[in-house]
């Protein structure tokens, strides 16, 4: 079955800091990759996806995320984050193979110090 | 833009006691999921609906559980028999035919005393 890490439970940065959380999963077959976000208090939301092309996606509120297949990874990234960024981050996998099931990573909690 | 919905957003309940929880899906949406994240846990699949049955289902899901579409409109996650262990946050998601792409709504919490 496939799996899904994120290595960063808690992150702390300062406004306009750059931000990176990582995601890498285990499965050898064809994948669509996500990364939502959850606000304080909110849903679940989808910042970006990726199914196929370009391996640099670019989402919602200025993030970006690049697959690389040979690591198995699905980093996120924003170059200059805001106090609004403050949110729980989510990455998860969907196997095309397998339906349409996601799996999730752990999550990664961001709190943007003003 | 279109909405989960899910009601109620926080229910409390006795153990052993029966729950339901509600979503409305996006109207047009043909798949949908319960999924539920214990406090401090990842967010993890309970099961899929399409057709009127069940797609997939986890080993979570057992027979304490169980799905509905008692209309149109509507989509409900029981609990037959409330365990502690149930205490999580329950998401519902649709998802139209075609897209790979889930909404969610914005959670029940439930809280098993």
């Amino acid at each position: 079955a496939q799996s899904v890490s994120q290595h960063n439970h808690h992150v702390i940065l300062s406004e306009a800091a750059s931000l990176e959380l990582g995601c890498n999963y285990s499965y050898g077959g064809t994948v669509n990759l996500f990364w939502y976000v959850q606000y304080p208090g909110q849903h679940l939301q989808l910042l970006l996806k990726y199914f196929s092309g370009d391996p640099l996606v670019k989402g919602i509120k200025g993030f970006e995320a690049e697959f690389i297949k040979s690591k198995f990874s699905f980093n996120l990234r924003k170059p200059s984050v805001q106090w609004s960024d403050t949110a729980e981050y989510f990455c998860a996998v969907n196997v095309k193979a397998a339906g349409n099931k996601l799996t999730f990573g752990g999550g990664t909690r961001v709190l943007v110090k003003p | 833009e279109p909405e989960v919905t899910q009601t109620p957003s926080h229910q409390v309940t006795q153990m052993g006691q029966e729950v339901i929880l509600r979503c409305v899906p996006i109207s047009n949406h043909l798949y949908f999921y319960w999924y539920r994240q214990i406090l401090g846990q990842k967010v993890e699949f309970l099961v899929s609906f399409y057709n009127n049955e069940i797609s997939e289902k986890s080993e979570i899901f057992d027979d304490q559980f169980s799905v509905e579409r008692p209309d149109g409109s509507n989509f409900t996650l029981k609990i037959r028999s409330t365990k502690l262990e149930d205490s999580a946050m329950y998401f519902c998601a649709s998802k139209g035919s075609g897209a790979n792409v889930l909404t969610f709504g914005a959670g029940s919490r439930l809280t098993v005393l």
